[in-house]
């Protein structure tokens, strides 16, 4: 089976900086998302990791080492729509397909 | 407009009556996926389909049924829905080389 721990629930004050971590234990990975959630809404895609290192992209920026089944997702400059449910997925290769399996969302909280 | 659409997006309805959710998607995607999305244990997939008259289980398959006849389309089928699979529908399309999910707008399933 697939493992992946994130916290529940984070809060963080406008124009500050925060960091949601994720870790997993799989077998057969091929490689790590993370999509924003607002309440009610679908996901949407963040970012894809496949090699260890840091992936930037505007405000968000996401790191992955492989080798200790850890990732974080990286937001600054908080705004106040940034308050949603953070989801860490990670993409398995299994009989003959990629899959995703999710952990259950950081829900984060910003502040004025 | 490049989407996947979900219907109903809210059902109501009792134990044991046959219920279909529908699923399409016009990108013309080879992988097709469905997901329910329930408090504290996030998105778990249903079932999957790689192509045209392919399917295979996910994680939580007991229960539902799928079918994919046509590309565009995969119907998510409770013969006999129970009020255990009262959660959040959400049904997934990529391009089979790729490995950006689009996801619908999810359909709230209440069963009585």
């Amino acid at each position: 089976g697939q493992n992946i721990d994130q916290p529940t629930e984070m809060t963080a004050t406008e124009g500050a900086i925060v960091q949601i971590n994720c870790t997993y234990q799989t077998s057969g990975f091929n490689g790590l998302f993370w999509y924003q959630q607002h309440a009610g809404e679908a996901p949407t895609f963040l970012s894809y990791n496949v090699l260890d290192g840091l992936e930037e992209k505007g405000r968000f920026s996401s790191f992955l080492s492989r080798s200790k089944g850890y990732s974080y997702l990286l937001l600054k400059e908080l705004q106040m729509k940034d308050s949603a449910s953070y989801l860490c997925a990670v993409r398995v290769f299994q009989t003959g397909a990629n899959n995703l399996f999710f952990g259950t969302g950081t829900r984060l909280t910003v502040i004025p | 407009e490049a989407q996947v659409t979900q219907n109903p997006r809210y059902l109501i309805t009792v134990t044991g009556k046959k219920l279909t959710v529908t699923c399409s998607q016009n990108m013309n995607h080879e992988y097709m996926s469905w997901y329910r999305q329930d408090p504290g244990l996030g998105l778990r997939q249903i079932y999957y389909s790689m192509n045209v008259e392919v399917t295979d289980k996910g994680d939580v398959p007991e229960g539902y049924k799928v079918s994919r006849k046509e590309k565009r389309n995969f119907p998510l089928i409770l013969e006999s829905p129970s009020p255990n699979q009262t959660s959040l529908y959400f049904c997934a399309s990529r391009d089979q080389g790729t490995y950006e999910q689009y996801f619908g707008p999810g359909t709230r399933l209440t069963v009585t």
